[in-house]
């Protein structure tokens, strides 16, 4: 079946603008997670949603982050005000949330990488 | 949470078994070990995941010790593409959330 897709695969913008980047997760998983992987960094949590639950933001690093996820599917991660620090590979997960909660396997998409000039 | 430790990287010939053992020696009794690797460019690619018992799948296995402080991931007959940085991850088991916490990882690099 069709895994985590996400788009645009590659976004070049100039520092100041705003960029939205788009994930859709497997059919009928209920979790979703966006991370983000710096240039030789390793993968860092932005932020977390579980169905109808209010989402776990802990992991933004500016309120110029954002996050929403319409009708439990699609989700759009924003960044406003563009800084070349935020030019990383941001990666879209989502998993079935099965029972149990170390059991669930999160499975990911191949990311966009944005680069900030 | 618990942090995991792991060799940054390792070399192995190709058609033999790769063995990467990973530290987590503050793992709670409740908390999974979760194994990811991420080829070059790709996304992370779940490969198994155990509690106390060791696995098997089409992929690998995973030796956990008597006392879950530390693990291994056994790559049995390796191949090329399983050139990779391979993830050592404890779940976070507090709260609501199943977030993964990535540490370095080691880097696999597989030799003709």
């Amino acid at each position: 079946g069709a895994g985590v897709s996400q788009s645009p695969s590659n976004k070049v913008t100039e520092k100041g603008k705003d960029v939205e980047l788009r994930c859709d997760p497997i059919s009928g998983h209920t979790a979703l997670y966006w991370y983000r992987q710096s240039l030789g960094q390793g993968l860092e949590f932005l932020i977390y949603f579980q169905g109808n639950s209010a989402p776990d933001k802990s992991g933004l690093p500016s309120d110029r982050f954002s996050a929403e996820r319409t009708g439990g599917s699609v989700s759009t991660l924003t960044i406003q005000r563009t800084q070349q620090e935020d030019s990383a590979v941001y990666l879209c997960a989502s998993s079935p949330r099965l029972t149990g909660a170390g059991t669930d396997t999160q499975y990911f998409g191949p990311g966009t990488r944005l680069t900030v000039l | 949470d618990a942090k995991t430790t792991q060799p940054p990287s390792m070399d192995c010939a190709e058609g033999r078994a790769a063995n990467l053992p990973c530290n987590h020696s503050t793992i709670s009794g409740n908390e999974y070990v979760y194994w990811y690797r991420q080829i070059h460019s790709q996304g992370p690619q779940y490969i198994i995941h155990g509690l106390k018992n060791n696995e098997t799948n089409e992929m690998a296995s995973l030796i956990i010790t008597e006392d879950r402080k530390s693990s291994t991931l056994i790559l049995p007959h390796a191949t090329l593409r399983d050139t990779a940085v391979y993830y050592c991850i404890v779940r976070v088991a507090s709260g609501n959330t199943g977030k993964l916490i990535f540490g370095q990882g080691t880097t696999l690099q597989v030799k003709p």
